[in-house]
């Protein structure tokens, strides 16, 4: 059953708009949210994190916003550039196979067309 | 380069064959951690060190994996009699907690077929 669910594979942006990537998760432990990006034949990419105690982190043009009532959290990008182009994954920390660990989400891959 | 460096970076092998790969964290992190992913999946967890100890293990690692980290340093994971099941990209990440802040930062992983 997966905990972390990404349930659009794909989307695509003009470049200047918002991206907006959007992910659920169904256990309420889970204590901290992370957003990585990964580019083909490289590793994931830390992007940005928020804890459970916060609703919105924002870093340059990448905002991650969490509601915990609704175990949604989204990653807004603005503007939207094509190097953004990329799989986005979400993950968050809790018990998961029986242990303490990082879980991941399937991916979103972002087009952002110049 | 300090990031994490991880080899070979493609492996193909028979099934049936034990195969080995190495990861290389980044210097001072004293935590490694080793994910399988698999294609159009996210990475999964399989299991952590906080130095060369292994302190937690997925039920996704079968007793055909074992991995260890010798001396607190770089880890190897070994796949034993490997199957066609197995073929993935193995990812190993690193990471040194601050407070309740922990980021891991990967490697370029090892993309294993087995044929």
């Amino acid at each position: 059953d997966q905990q972390v669910k990404q349930n659009s594979p794909s989307l695509s942006v003009q470049e200047g708009r918002i991206s907006i990537l959007n992910c659920d998760y169904t256990n309420s432990m889970f204590d901290y949210f992370l957003w990585y990006k990964k580019y083909p034949a490289e590793g994931p990419t830390f992007l940005i994190s928020i804890s459970s105690i916060k609703d919105k982190n924002e870093d340059g043009r990448f905002t991650v916003f969490l509601n915990k009532s609704a175990k949604h959290l989204s990653l807004h990008i603005v503007p939207s550039q094509p190097g953004d182009s990329a799989v986005y994954f979400c993950a968050a920390w809790g018990f998961g196979a029986g242990s303490y660990q990082l879980t991941f989400g399937k991916g979103t891959k972002l087009s952002v067309i110049p | 380069d300090t990031g994490v460096s991880q080899d070979p970076r493609h492996k193909i092998t028979k099934r049936g064959q034990n195969v080995t790969f190495r990861c290389d964290p980044i210097s001072e992190h004293n935590r490694l951690y080793w994910y399988r992913q698999t294609l159009g999946q996210g990475p999964e967890f399989l299991t952590y060190f906080q130095n060369e100890a292994q302190l937690e293990k997925s039920r996704l690692l079968s007793d055909r994996f074992s991995a260890e980290r010798p001396k607190g340093s770089f880890s190897t994971l070994e796949i034993q009699r490997t199957e066609q099941g197995d073929s993935a990209m193995y990812l190993c990440a690193s990471s040194s907690r601050a407070g309740v802040v922990e980021t891991q930062y990967f490697g370029p992983g090892t993309r294993l077929l087995v044929l």
